[in-house]
């Protein structure tokens, strides 16, 4: 098991709604990516926070938003929820954004109805 | 066209069997080549990483990579009903990692 974890596991929201995603990140690590996984494909890079700034993002519409906290942490923000943002949120910490040794959270398995 | 393309399968092969896993990529300036190994409702589990081309063993996996074209190989001998999960490759461009949609194998007893 990674030292990195996700609350909550599972959700389910309405269309519509806003929805916040919360990462604790593994001890010594500073960065946090965030990724989105739809069934069947692989992960697809939301954005990176880097010492509580963002530090790139990926091809998602700016309803989805970050935070970085000062111990690291981070939450994932996503408003006007489409049926299309059910997926498995994962987060991933590591010592900087460029490091090739990121590790994964369990995820959270995000239902919209 | 993805930057990175990997066959989703399913695959399933009996236990012993060596497993053949691979992905092709556009980009040439990718450097850094991961698989990363996916239980179900689990996060991704980083298995190894590779650096240009070559090869790199640890114990039953082998990755390989050839830049020439574009084309990376994970090898698993001697397979176990254990490695039964999703095999995703992974690039590293700049911060942020780019995965293949992922290999689904089962090993049968």
């Amino acid at each position: 098991e990674t030292g990195v974890t996700q609350s909550p596991t599972h959700l389910i929201k309405t269309r519509g709604q806003q929805v916040t995603l919360r990462c604790s990140s593994q001890s010594g690590h500073n960065t946090v990516s965030w990724y989105q996984q739809a069934l069947g494909q692989g992960p697809q890079f939301i954005f990176q926070y880097y010492r509580e700034e963002e530090n790139g993002r990926g091809n998602f519409p700016p309803r989805f938003s970050g935070l970085q906290f000062p111990n690291y942490s981070s939450e994932l923000n996503v408003n006007a929820l489409e049926l299309d943002d059910s997926a498995l949120y994962l987060c991933a910490s590591s010592r900087q954004g460029g490091d090739t040794e990121a590790f994964f959270g369990q995820g959270t398995r995000l239902t919209v109805v | 066209q993805k930057e990175v393309e990997q066959d989703p399968g399913p695959l399933s092969v009996p236990e012993g069997a060596i497993v053949s896993l691979n992905c092709t990529y556009s980009n040439s300036a990718f450097q850094y080549f991961m698989w990363y190994r996916q239980y179900s409702r689990k996060g991704p589990e980083l298995l190894m990483y590779t650096y240009s081309s070559g090869n790199k063993e640890d114990g039953r996996f082998t990755a390989q990579v050839d830049k020439s074209s574009k084309y990376i190989s994970l090898f698993i001998r001697d397979s176990q009903p254990s490695d039964s999960a999703t095999y995703l490759c992974a690039m590293l461009n700049g911060g942020k990692l780019i995965f293949g949609q992922g290999t689904e194998l089962s090993v049968k007893p």
